[in-house]
């Protein structure tokens, strides 16, 4: 099993609140991702980075943000989270320079915004 | 756009079938491609992947066929069974230091 953790795994807050999901690997991989996952299944690029101080916007327009300031540690902020948030967040990372690198996903962090 | 267009959305199979899923890209610089499987409540997770050199590969009861002039690609489950039921995703990614860009998803359920 992958060395790939999220917390909290569960989150119930209110609108306007402000939230950070944690995402930490123990495997010492460069690159991390952030998805996000609709309950019918499609998973939607948001944040991705292939090392400290670098990061990327995915396809999916984000009111979020994320830091690498640490090699295995790739954390997601939510400044003023709404009920559009609701979904399921799930982090990634994976090794190597290349595309051809498995990625090992976390168990996902399910956000609720009331 | 799509990049990955994979189907069908939704599938049932008997218990011992064989399960199909079928995935069609466009952009030819794509040289990886991965299916991965996900359980309920849990990240998804490298199942198998090609490289298009091989029009197949096999791995158990899990192949990947392969059509480069075709743009297409498909995992085939022989032997279903109901542990196998899950969502996969097809994926694709070009060489370098580019993200995969992942299909629809498939739910796959084997009932007995």
């Amino acid at each position: 099993e992958a060395d790939i953790y999220q917390t909290p795994r569960y989150l119930v807050i209110g609108t306007g609140k402000k939230i950070t999901l944690e995402c930490s690997q123990t495997m010492g991989h460069d690159k991390m991702y952030w998805y996000q996952q609709d309950p019918g299944m499609e998973l939607h690029l948001i944040h991705y980075s292939y090392g400290v101080n670098s990061t990327e916007k995915g396809d999916l327009s984000s009111e979020s943000t994320v830091s690498r300031i640490r090699t295995e540690h790739f954390p997601l902020t939510l400044e003023s989270a709404r009920p559009s948030h609701t979904s399921q967040y799930l982090c990634a990372s994976s090794p190597g320079t290349s595309g051809y690198n498995e990625q090992f996903f976390g168990p996902g962090t399910r956000l609720t915004v009331l | 756009q799509q990049q990955v267009k994979q189907s069908p959305q939704s599938l049932i199979v008997q218990k011992g079938g064989i399960s199909i899923i079928n995935c069609a890209y466009e952009n030819t610089a794509f040289d990886y491609f991965p299916w991965y499987q996900q359980f309920p409540g849990k990240g998804p997770a490298l199942l198998i992947a090609i490289r298009p050199d091989v029009s197949e590969k096999k791995e158990g009861r899990f192949t990947i066929s392969f059509n480069k002039s075709a743009k297409q690609f498909s995992l085939h489950i022989m032997d279903s069974q109901p542990g196998d039921s899950a969502t996969y995703f097809c994926a694709a990614s070009r060489p370098g230091n580019t993200p995969l860009v992942f299909g629809k998803g498939t739910r796959l359920s084997v009932i007995a």
